[in-house]
C-alpha cells in the first residue's frame, strides 16, 4: 500500500495571506506527482504535473516544488483570495509495473480564505 | 466534446440493490479510471479500462464491475449495495502523452445507500 500524506488537513487564512501545504510520498519509487484544485460540486482541476526532482512550477499566484529524493512536494499560494478556497489534492503515480497511471491520492488540504 | 460528464449527479439506493453509474469520455482519451471517495478520505482507485478491457484494479470486491464502450464512455456497476458503498464516485478519462498522464475528471456521482 502506497501512503500519500497531506498536511495540514485544513487551513483558514485571511485574504492576502500567503500559505503553503505539504504532500509526502514514497521516495523510493517515483514517476510523477499531480496537484489538483477541487471546489465543492465541481470536477477536480489539474494544477501541476511534476516529474523531475527539483521541479518548480508556477501558475499565477500558485506554485509548487518537488523533492523526489526526500519524498515531498510543497504547494504555495501567494496573496490568497477568497476564490482560492477549495480542497487541494496531491496524487502520486509510481513507476510502470503497477496499473499504468494509477493515482494514489492524499486526503487533501481544505483551504478557506476569509475576506 | 470537451470535459467529462457523469450521470446521475446524485442518487439514493437501498441496501442490496444494484446501481449503474455512467461517464462520458474526453475526446481522444482511450483510457478511463474510476475512483471512490468515502467521507474524510482521499479518492481510492477502483479500476481502469483501456480500449474496452480492464487493465488494473484496486482493492475492491468483484461486485464492483465496469464496462468501457467503443466510444470510450464507461459504466461502473455495483451489485448487492452495502451501506459502506455510500460515497462520491469519480471517473476520469486519461491521455498519456509526452507530458505524462493527463487526467480529466468528472464532477462525480454522490451515491447514498440506506
Amino acid at each position: 500500500i502506497l501512503n500519500v500524506e497531506q498536511s495540514p488537513q485544513s487551513l483558514h487564512v485571511q485574504e492576502g495571506d500567503s500559505t503553503n501545504f505539504t504532500c509526502s510520498f514514497p521516495s523510493s519509487n517515483f514517476y510523477a506527482l499531480h496537484w489538483y484544485r477541487w471546489e465543492t460540486a465541481k470536477s477536480p482541476e489539474a494544477l501541476f504535473v511534476m516529474t523531475l526532482n527539483g521541479d518548480e512550477k508556477k501558475k499565477g499566484r500558485i506554485s509548487a516544488t518537488l523533492n523526489t529524493k526526500e519524498g515531498y512536494s510543497y504547494l504555495y499560494i501567494k496573496g490568497s483570495q477568497p476564490e482560492d478556497s477549495a480542497t487541494y489534492l496531491c496524487a502520486f503515480i509510481p513507476p510502470r509495473g503497477s496499473t499504468l497511471g494509477r493515482l494514489y491520492f492524499g486526503r487533501g488540504t481544505q483551504l478557506t480564505v476569509w475576506p | 466534446e470537451t470535459g467529462v460528464t457523469q450521470s446521475p449527479t446524485h442518487l439514493i439506493k437501498t441496501r442490496g440493490q444494484q446501481v449503474t453509474l455512467r461517464c462520458s469520455s474526453q475526446s481522444g482519451h482511450n483510457t478511463v479510471s474510476w475512483y471512490q471517495q468515502a467521507l474524510g478520505q482521499g479518492p481510492q482507485f477502483i479500476f481502469q479500462y483501456y480500449r474496452e478491457e480492464e487493465n488494473g484494479r484496486g482493492n475492491f470486491p468483484p461486485r464492483f464491475s465496469g464496462l468501457q464502450f467503443p466510444n470510450y464512455s464507461s459504466e461502473l456497476n455495483v451489485n448487492a449495495l452495502e451501506l459502506d458503498d455510500s460515497a462520491l464516485y469519480l471517473c476520469a478519462s486519461i491521455l498519456l502523452d509526452a507530458h505524462g498522464y493527463g487526467y480529466t475528471f468528472g464532477s462525480g456521482t454522490r451515491l447514498t445507500v440506506v
